[in-house]
């Protein structure tokens, strides 16, 4: 059974740029057809859909955060990876990555989420 | 953007009692609805897929229901471990959207 695992800075200063690595474990990506996906939810909010990537390299993001969202895929380290340029407090949120089956993009898997910070 | 409302925002209620939490969607969805559970501190963990399928290990308390755009989900007997946020989520069309949660405290 797959596990995930978030990792990347905690805090992040006004401006830069927010990045975060999503470790699977317990199988290799390419085990599966599954959307790799980003999500995140501010202290005390609802979550938000941040956007996905599949093993092929293609993706889809919230338009929201199109402009400043990256997200990418290394198949040989058997991970995926968040980027968020330009952060700002609204930006602190505690981060999850998470995998859903292609085609139906419901979420059965969860990492324990990664809190991160934007203050100066 | 498919606004998904939960209803109520938070419910005390005893343990054994029935409870109800509904989600309405903002046009219609089809099935594509589907409902976490998430404890204090924790990751959101999947209960119902595509309106009323239960995953695999949840208690069968647990049901969904509808279609379109209003739906419901549905706690039997109720237990003090079920005191937590409960999401919906709409797969229908982009961007994925989430409600904004329903809190339950267990007295």
């Amino acid at each position: 059974q797959q596990q995930l695992q978030e990792s990347g800075s905690g805090l992040v200063r006004p401006s830069q740029t927010l990045s975060l690595t999503c470790t699977v474990s317990g199988g290799p990506l390419s085990s599966g057809d599954y959307a790799w996906s980003w999500l995140r939810q501010p202290p005390g909010k609802a979550l938000e859909w941040i956007g996905y990537i599949y093993l092929s390299g293609s993706y889809y993001k919230n338009p929201s955060l199109e402009s400043r969202v990256t997200i990418s895929i290394d198949r040989s380290k058997n991970e995926f990876s968040l980027s968020l340029t330009s952060v700002t407090a609204a930006d602190t949120a505690v981060y999850f990555c998470a995998r859903a089956p292609s085609g139906s993009v419901y979420y059965d898997t969860w990492g324990q989420g990664a809190l991160v910070t934007v203050s100066s | 953007e498919i606004v998904l409302t939960q209803s109520p925002d938070f419910q005390s209620v005893t343990p054994k009692e029935k409870v109800t939490i509904t989600c309405r969607a903002s046009q219609s969805i089809g099935t594509h609805l589907h409902w976490y559970q998430q404890k204090p501190n924790q990751s959101p963990e999947l209960l119902i897929k595509y309106a009323s399928e239960s995953m695999s290990g949840v208690p069968s308390r647990f049901s969904g229901s509808g279609s379109g755009t209003d739906f419901t989900l549905t706690i039997n007997s109720l237990e003090a471990e079920d005191a937590a946020a409960y999401y919906c989520h709409q797969s229908s069309s982009f961007p994925f959207t989430f409600g904004q949660g329903t809190r339950l405290e267990i007295k």
